[in-house]
């Protein structure tokens, strides 16, 4: 399967602990974005890179989080100091250069905070 | 503040009866439009997309979406559902000055019964 993977599938973390996510794009697209769905929610921008430059961030829920995109192919994103309201589904999406490329998203990690 | 809406939250049909999902915007100007789907336990998946040109867009699996500017809807259609439609469908947006991040509505869960 060449789609975009993201590891884990689920974590569950203690409210203080800090996370990290994986996502892995599909291998000849050069953006990737992130976006964080809640229960009964359309998902929400969070930030997106084009190659290893991260063009958008203002979207960054708080300044504990965090992406990287170090070699312009997976990224990771990072939450400091989880809290409760953290918990959500975490997507990934990948697409080629190009107004008109579609996104194309990954399984998503979930996330409890307890 | 500029959204997109989708009226619907829940809908139940029975197979064979027609589908019209609403969604509207309110961002002025140039916009691209989609409608994702997500069938249970997979992925979000491009069901269709318009960026310019016929108003009428035609999608996978039978399903269109016209794009009506003077009513900022772009609201979608299938003439006959099937048990295979059920889903959580998703509108988005980008408008034109938005780089590639998509704006979603909060979902329609369509339920269809067999």
């Amino acid at each position: 399967d060449t789609g975009v993977s993201q590891d884990p599938r689920h974590k569950i973390t203690k409210r203080g602990q800090n996370v990290t996510f994986r996502c892995d794009p599909i291998s000849e697209h050069n953006r990737l974005y992130w976006y964080r769905q809640t229960l009964g929610q359309g998902p929400e921008f969070l930030t997106y890179f084009q190659n290893e430059a991260q063009l958008e961030k203002s979207r960054l829920l708080s300044d504990r989080f965090s992406a990287e995109r170090p070699k312009g192919s997976f990224s990771t994103l990072e939450i400091q100091r989880t809290e409760q309201g953290d918990s959500a589904m975490y997507l990934c999406a990948s697409s080629a250069t190009g107004a008109t490329a579609e996104q194309y998203f990954g399984p998503g990690t979930r996330l409890t905070v307890t | 503040a500029q959204s997109v809406s989708q009226h619907n939250h829940h809908v139940i049909l029975s197979e064979a009866a027609s589908l019209e999902l609403g969604c509207n915007y309110s961002y002025g100007g140039t916009v691209n439009l989609f409608w994702y789907v997500q069938y249970p336990g997979q992925h979000l998946q491009l069901l269709l997309k318009y960026f310019s040109g016929d108003p009428l867009v035609k999608g996978i699996k039978g399903f269109e979406a016209e794009f009506i500017k003077s009513k900022f809807s772009f609201n979608l259609r299938k003439p006959s559902v099937q048990w295979s439609d059920t889903a959580e469908y998703f509108c988005a947006v980008i408008p034109n000055n938005a780089g590639n991040m998509l704006t979603f509505g909060g979902g329609t869960r369509l339920m269809v019964k067999p």
